[in-house]
């Protein structure tokens, strides 16, 4: 079993929607979580951040850790075409000098 | 802030011959650099994670000779591909934390390596 699941997808939506990306974990030594969105042949962008549980939102991006549940989200509002791109969930427990594990990452195509 | 170059952004050579990638941290001093290797359609697989002056620390199943990696600043970090074949062929990214910080990583925008 992988410390990180994430559904790759392809997740395909009309401009507007509500997009929810999803992964769970099995280590309860994290404690950084992290959404990183990919374009095509780009290096990941950091895009939301948060220590421990709770939300944390930004423009239209909410993150959301649930670590009873060892579960967390990242929520688009008023998604655009330009939100088209691959969403990485990564995690850490700040040991090992910031390793990060990654989930798989889901393909989002946002259609106009 | 927080900004990660990588120099060249893709390069293609003839099997045989060895390939410097550079990364450099723009804006900040990073304890720790990491390089990744990335085939279409999947997930980054961490390569190796290096600090200033010390050896580099490679992932199982990664040959330390064939990436040769140097950290010679806290700004600065080159993977060098040496012999490369063309299995060798893949995006490469690296990444770097700030020391100052929070707990995760910024990564560069990648380079696109070709071996004929």
């Amino acid at each position: 079993q992988k410390e990180v699941e994430q559904d790759p997808g392809p997740l395909s939506v009309p401009e507007g929607a509500i997009v929810s990306l999803n992964c769970t974990y099995s280590n309860s030594a994290f404690q950084y979580f992290m959404w990183y969105r990919q374009y095509s042949r780009k290096g990941p962008e950091l895009l939301m951040y948060t220590y421990s549980s709770g939300n944390k939102e930004d423009g239209r991006f909410t993150a959301q850790v649930d670590k009873s549940s060892k579960y967390i989200s990242l929520f688009i509002r008023d998604s655009q075409p330009s939100d088209s791109a691959t969403y990485l969930c990564a995690m850490s427990a700040g040991t090992s000098g910031s390793r990060l594990t990654f989930g798989e990452g889901t393909q989002l195509t946002v259609n106009p | 802030g927080a900004v990660v170059s990588q120099h060249p952004s893709w390069v293609i050579c003839k099997s045989g011959t060895s390939v410097k990638i550079e990364c450099r941290s723009l804006d900040f001093q990073a304890t720790t650099m990491f390089w990744y290797r990335q085939f279409p359609k999947q997930s980054l697989m961490l390569m190796a994670t290096s600090n200033e002056g010390s050896k580099a620390t490679y992932e199982q199943g990664v040959e330390k000779d064939k990436f040769l990696i140097n950290h010679a600043s806290l700004t600065l970090s080159t993977l060098t591909v040496t012999s490369a074949h063309p299995e060798d062929s893949s995006f490469y990214i690296c990444s770097a934390n700030d020391r100052r910080g929070i707990e995760t990583q910024y990564f560069g925008p990648g380079t696109r390596l070709l071996v004929l």
